[in-house]
């Protein structure tokens, strides 16, 4: 069963702030991220284990909530070169299988 | 180092004809596995292996078979090919069969149109 994404799509300008959710149904292992540009592959970005931790890459974190199974993908002051789509993959406890959502499409404008 | 490979790039099929994706990875890495792209369906899970010999069905099997016999590579069989199997494909592979602390490295993908 797919993790749902929220939003679907966010427009920003350069400098601006966004959030992106993730959340399952069934209770997570873990949490992956990443970004796709158009055209290209998917580019990995963190994973969050259980525990509640918080990541962080460049301007870009990311937290994981167990409890609630649910994951939030943070981009501080965007710049340009975080347009793309986002996906968040969730792994279930004692599967091999990395399920991904149906992606947040992210523009980032001057 | 090349990662994942994937061949061919582009393919055009017509309906119910077969054709074997390619997909190598020279990282040593013991799980691969293979998604399709959909527009708004986000990455689906098709197949996946936990290592040679080992192989499972992910979310949308149907129409497609796998195989893996060398770390190395894990093709993707289309047996009788559908117009409804259009679609981007992904290879990815990751160090362990402990997913949960192992990135996926993706290839470039295969871009397939089935007529």
């Amino acid at each position: 069963q797919q993790p749902v994404q929220s939003p679907q799509a966010v427009i920003l300008r350069e400098g601006e702030d966004a959030v992106i959710n993730c959340s399952s149904s069934k209770a997570l292992y873990s949490v992956h991220w990443y970004r796709q540009k158009h055209g290209e592959a998917p580019v990995f970005l963190m994973i969050l284990l259980k525990g509640g931790e918080q990541k962080g890459h460049e301007k870009i974190s990311a937290s994981f909530n167990e409890k609630k199974q649910q994951s939030s993908l943070y981009l501080t002051a965007s710049q340009l070169s975080y347009s793309g789509t986002y996906f968040c993959g969730t792994e279930v406890r004692n599967t091999d299988k990395l399920i991904f959502g149906t992606g947040t499409r992210l523009q980032v404008f001057p | 180092n090349a990662g994942v490979t994937q061949t061919p790039k582009f393919q055009v099929l017509k309906t119910g004809q077969s054709m074997t994706l390619q997909c190598a990875q020279d990282m040593n890495h013991e799980y691969m596995s293979w998604y399709r792209q959909d527009p708004g369906m986000g990455l689906r899970l098709i197949h996946y292996s936990v290592g040679a010999g080992i192989t499972d069905q992910g979310e949308v099997p149907n129409g497609y078979n796998v195989s893996r016999s060398t770390t190395e590579d894990f093709p993707l069989r289309l047996l009788s090919a559908a117009p409804s199997q259009t679609s981007v494909y992904f290879c990815a592979s990751s160090y362990g069969s402990e997913q949960y602390n192992s990135p996926l490295h993706f290839g470039n993908g295969t871009r397939l149109t089935v007529t």
